[in-house]
This record gives C-alpha cells, sequence and structure tokens, in this order.
C-alpha cells in the first residue's frame, strides 16, 4: 500500500506563501491525494482533493488562499496571504480499494 | 448539508468493549460507503476501517491493528453506522471519528481505555 511522507512542521510569516509537501510512496506515484486542516481542537476538515496532474477540487468554503499543485511523487498545498487561522495541522491522504493512507501530518506555525 | 453525529464514547477498562455509533444526514447514506478514522492525543490520524454499501455486499476491511476485535457495521434503515470495540487496549484511546467519504468528517468521539 502507499506511504505518505510530510515534514513534521512549517512556519511562515502573517500575509506571507507557504508550500506544504506530501510525497508518495515508490510505485503510487500518480495517485489522487487529498489534503485536510485540522486546527487545534477540532475536527479535521477536507480542503481538496489533488490529481497527479496538478488538477484540484476544492471543498465547500475552502477560500482561494488555498491551491495545490504536483510535480511527479510530490503534491503540493500552498497557502497564501497566510492568516492566523491557518495555523493548524495539515494532513494529506490517499487511497486503493481496501484502505485509507494518511500522512503523518504538517504542523504549520503562522509567524 | 452533511452531518455526522458520533456518540457512545467513554471511559472503558482495558479488555472491556464499546460501541460507537455515527448518525448520518444530509446525503444518500444507503449509497456512500462509511469509514472510522481515529487519533491518539497528540498524533496523527489512523485509518480504522471501512463498510461499503449493500450493493458491495457490505464488505468490510480493517486496519491490521484492530483486525479481529473491531467490527463495523450499518443500519441503512437508521442512516446509521457502528463501530464496535471489543477487546480494548490502552493503545486504542483516542477520538474517533467517522467519515463518509475524504470530504466529510464528524466531530469525533472520545474513547479512554483505562484501569
Amino acid at each position: 500500500q502507499p506511504v505518505l511522507t510530510q515534514s513534521s512542521s512549517a512556519s511562515a510569516s502573517l500575509g506571507s506563501s507557504v508550500k506544504l509537501t506530501c510525497t508518495l510512496s515508490s510505485g503510487h506515484s500518480t495517485y489522487i491525494i487529498a489534503w485536510h486542516q485540522q486546527q487545534p481542537g477540532k475536527a479535521p476538515r477536507y480542503l481538496m482533493k489533488l490529481e497527479g496532474s496538478g488538477s484540484y477540487n476544492k471543498g465547500s468554503g475552502v477560500p482561494d488562499r488555498f491551491s495545490g499543485s504536483s510535480s511527479g511523487a510530490d503534491r503540493y498545498l500552498t497557502i497564501s496571504n497566510l492568516q492566523s487561522e491557518d495555523e493548524a495541522d495539515y494532513y494529506c491522504e490517499t487511497w486503493d480499494s481496501n484502505t485509507r493512507v494518511f500522512g503523518g501530518g504538517t504542523r504549520l506555525t503562522v509567524l | 448539508e452533511v452531518q455526522l453525529v458520533e456518540s457512545g464514547g467513554g471511559l472503558v477498562q482495558p479488555g472491556g468493549s464499546l460501541k460507537l455509533s455515527c448518525a448520518a444526514s444530509g446525503f444518500t447514506f444507503s449509497g456512500s460507503a462509511m469509514h472510522w478514522v481515529r487519533q491518539a492525543s497528540g498524533k496523527g490520524l489512523e485509518w480504522v476501517g471501512r463498510i461499503r454499501t449493500k450493493a458491495n455486499n457490505y464488505a468490510t476491511a480493517y486496519a491490521a491493528s484492530v483486525k479481529g476485535r473491531f467490527t463495523i457495521s450499518r443500519d441503512d434503515s437508521k442512516n446509521t453506522a457502528y463501530l464496535q470495540m471489543n477487546s480494548l487496549k490502552t493503545g486504542d484511546t483516542a477520538v474517533y471519528y467517522c467519515t463518509s467519504s475524504i470530504a466529510y468528517w464528524g466531530q469525533g468521539n472520545l474513547v479512554t481505555v483505562s484501569s
């Protein structure tokens, strides 16, 4: 089954942009992934589904500041014009016919 | 609006049992696979298992960590999914979320396994 690798932490300044990375394991570079945001003390929130082509579909109410892109086995989440409420854990996820797999999550700190 | 509301969590002793419920609304429950995902305090998300639809014979699949101890079921007439947890271990302590797909999450329900 696929494995997803994420950096454990990232930080960026208020109003700037940040690009988070999720890397698919060897042999799984074409997989579609999803990005989720989890603010402190809350349930995860679906942000978008992202294909290997770079095409993405965002969930309802997700701000335009959030976008996705892809390169090979890497899937990216870019957040522009960072706001204080963007400080959260970000998880990527993929799936096959029998299981769902989550990355370890990236904790984003907004400075 | 899609809503998933979990209930049934609480404190249970090691070796005990607990059954979680997930009441769904706002979408065609009978046509959707249902999944359970858990999160231990300060840790990441871990997929627990899923149940498919009647058209797919209510097929279930489980993570290796819970296989043989946990059972997922559903009642389409009540728009509710269940997670029966037996032989609970302290390592099962977590917030348990039900999800109807990648896009919808419940609010979570805390299960604490402790003596």
